[in-house]
């Protein structure tokens, strides 16, 4: 079958490091992506892995391990503003399947 | 300019009235899409067009019918609205059928009461 999972939710305070798995099962698989959605807002696209290891942009880097059907988004120096949920994705046929969204709450 | 503007932001019904929801992208893009977002956020696809060609009807209910009558345009019309139908609605773009980047509308939060 195909799934994603990812926790539901997180608490991180400012200043720390917080890190955000996703397990994938799928027959069929391209790459991760990450998304990223504050209350009332839209979804927003936040990085993409095709291949194994570590894509970095910013604060925010995302990792991949195709072997282990595993990727993780991983936020540095967190600040109040990233305070939002996180879906990571993956391609189905002509569609991109979304995990549950991982709410993370950041605090003074 | 928004890259993908949908409209209404808020719609507020009775059970069983008919409604629609517009959505444009200036992004150029080929491919647009209408997603639901549940009350537990799940993101979940309804319909996908390519080059106005529908291409994913996700087993929704044939009282939702989209309507593509140019790329750059995607409406999706509901008959006979029903409680279940209360979520919001995304509409969204990409370059290509393939393409992990999809690119948002802001929602329309439609309450069916």
């Amino acid at each position: 079958g195909q799934s994603l999972e990812q926790p539901s939710e997180v608490t991180a305070v400012e200043g720390a490091i917080v890190q955000i798995n996703c397990t994938y099962q799928t027959s069929g698989f391209y790459g991760l992506s990450w998304y990223q959605q504050h209350d009332g807002g839209a979804p927003t696209f936040l990085s993409y892995n095709a291949l194994d290891g570590l894509e970095e942009t910013g604060r925010f880097s995302s990792f991949l391990s195709r072997s282990d059907s595993y990727g993780y988004l991983l936020l540095q120096e967190l600040q109040m503003k990233d305070s939002a949920s996180y879906f990571c994705a993956y391609r189905g046929y002509n569609k991109l399947i979304f995990g549950a969204g991982t709410r993370l709450a950041v605090h003074p | 300019d928004t890259a993908v503007s949908q409209t209404p932001k808020y719609l507020v019904t009775q059970m069983g009235n008919d409604k629609s929801i517009k959505c444009e992208q200036n992004l150029g893009h080929d491919t647009m899409y209408w997603y639901k977002q549940d009350s537990k956020k799940f993101l979940k696809i309804m319909f996908s067009y390519n080059n106005k060609e529908l291409i994913i009807n996700e087993t929704v209910p044939n009282r939702f019918s989209p309507k593509s009558p140019d790329k750059a345009h995607l409406n999706l019309h509901i008959n006979s609205l029903e409680l279940g139908d209360s979520a919001v609605y995304f509409c969204a773009s990409s370059q290509g059928i393939a393409n992990e980047k999809l690119f948002f509308g802001s929602g329309t939060q439609l309450s069916v009461l």
